[in-house]
């Protein structure tokens, strides 16, 4: 067990509706990570936050926002669902930021798979 | 715990030239990424690698998992390819994914 919380663990939901993923990190881990990987495919990075603060964007599409609250949970709102957008979602957090010492290794929640009919 | 390296850890070049990036790894992994960040903070993957070859345009990256290490090609550099240049690693074994991250290659390319 990672220490990381994702719920829910699994998402069925129709095209045009949003949903809202939530995540809560490790105790003591400012910085949460939001990840999609679809069938076969390697991680692609949505977005990074530290301490409440955006720090990271990557492919994340306008219909998906995220925030990370005073308690560093975050949220993860998908918006305007497509068919596409089936895919699982991770939560990962570390201690720092990417790159630096402390956010070096990232610890994954089990992830939500969402599925979009 | 398995430990990334990568090196160059600074890298400067002149626009056209080619590069060599590379991301030893200390053990198995089934999780090779290459990541780009450019100067304004973005994060883009690059590939998805745990083993053999791919090319994307000017990019190409090849991983010798039995070897442990990755290699990211940058042929004929553009001031855009600019930024720090991330190779990540993990296993995806059940509860216990994780993704460790190098300290990344800087990479200046000089019109």
């Amino acid at each position: 067990d990672s220490g990381v919380t994702q719920t829910p663990k699994h998402l069925i939901t129709a095209t045009g509706q949003r949903v809202t993923l939530r995540c809560s990190p490790r105790s003591g881990d400012l910085s949460v990570y939001w990840y999609q990987q679809s069938l076969d495919q390697g991680l692609q990075f949505l977005i990074q936050y530290y301490n409440g603060e955006e720090r990271a964007k990557g492919n994340i599409l306008e219909r998906f926002s995220a925030q990370q609250f005073p308690d560093l949970h975050s949220e993860l709102n998908l918006s305007s669902l497509e068919l596409g957008d089936s895919a699982l979602y991770f939560c990962a957090s570390s201690v720092g930021l990417a790159g630096a010492a402390g956010g070096r290794t990232q610890y994954f929640g089990p992830g939500t798979r969402l599925t979009v009919l | 715990g398995i430990q990334v390296e990568q090196s160059p850890p600074d890298l400067i070049l002149q626009e056209g030239a080619n590069s060599t990036l590379r991301c030893n790894f200390s053990d198995s992994v089934n999780n090779l990424q290459w990541f780009h960040q450019n100067p304004w903070g973005q994060l883009i993957n690059l590939f998805y690698i745990p083993s053999g070859t791919k090319q994307n345009g000017r990019l190409s990256a090849t991983t010798v998992a039995t070897e442990r290490y990755s290699l990211l090609y940058i042929s004929s550099s553009q001031t855009t390819d600019s930024g720090v240049y991330f190779c990540a690693v993990g296993l995806n074994a059940g509860n216990n994914r994780k993704l460790i991250w190098g300290l990344g290659t800087s990479l200046a390319v000089n019109p």
